[in-house]
């Protein structure tokens, strides 16, 4: 079936690290990819999205590019702060051949970041 | 916009004791979702609600209901909860379905212990 994953953690860095969390996918058709970032004691928020094949998300410094040909989203930042320590969680979502709009989520990589 | 809010923010029971959890979105959304979280397991789809006056079971149904009351308020019932299902629960919505191409938003969660 349809399901994302992603790399074990806890991933502890330092501040200005560079930080790479790795997903990948397997689904049938054209899916989005997205990554959400949950803050301690918060909610879900979305990071970024990829509706297409080549396409690169971004946002406050985060990328992630889908790669059809590896079935992969990886996510990364060239210099992580301390504020970027939480849980991020890659999601698959669109035309898979189920449900529309629902989302699979990875198990979740959660980060910190030491100063 | 208060976006997606959740009742209670926490909640104890006893094994056996029935309860409603509430979520409210006030985005206009046609879809809303109810998932859990637990450690090591990401999240998981419990029910969703594509439109108002429709429901349909997720991959973690067994246990609950659901009620999409109106266009904005979808509820998560528990008739006689068990220890299984401690667990942090999120509400999440959704403008429309296109694809899977649009990004949820996530109500802050509600945490569940049952003795």
């Amino acid at each position: 079936g349809n399901s994302v994953t992603q790399m074990e953690g806890p991933v502890t860095l330092s501040e200005e690290a560079f930080l790479t969390i790795n997903c990948t996918y397997t689904a049938t058709g054209y899916p989005s990819l997205f990554w959400y970032v949950q803050y301690p004691g918060e909610g879900l928020q979305l990071l970024l999205k990829a509706t297409k094949a080549d396409d690169k998300g971004s946002n406050k410094g985060f990328e992630a590019t889908y790669r059809k040909e590896t079935t992969s989203f990886h996510l990364e930042k060239g210099s992580v702060q301390v504020s970027d320590s939480a849980v991020y969680f890659c999601a698959l979502g669109g035309e898979y051949g189920g449900s529309q709009g629902n989302l699979i989520f990875g198990k979740g990589t959660k980060l910190s970041v030491k100063p | 916009n208060a976006g997606v809010t959740q009742t209670p923010k926490f909640q104890v029971l006893k094994t056996g004791q029935s309860m409603t959890l509430q979520c409210a979105q006030d985005m206009n959304h046609n879809s809303m979702y109810w998932y859990r979280q637990d450690p090591g397991m990401g999240l998981r789809l419990i029910y969703y609600s594509a439109s108002e006056g429709t429901t349909d079971k997720g991959e973690v149904p067994n246990g609950y209901n659901v009620s999409r009351l109106n266009k904005r308020e979808f509820s998560l019932r528990l008739e006689s909860a068990a220890p299984s299902q401690t667990s942090v629960y999120f509400c999440a919505s959704l403008k429309s379905r296109r694809g899977g191409r649009e990004t949820q938003y996530f109500g802050p969660g509600t945490r569940l212990l049952v003795l």
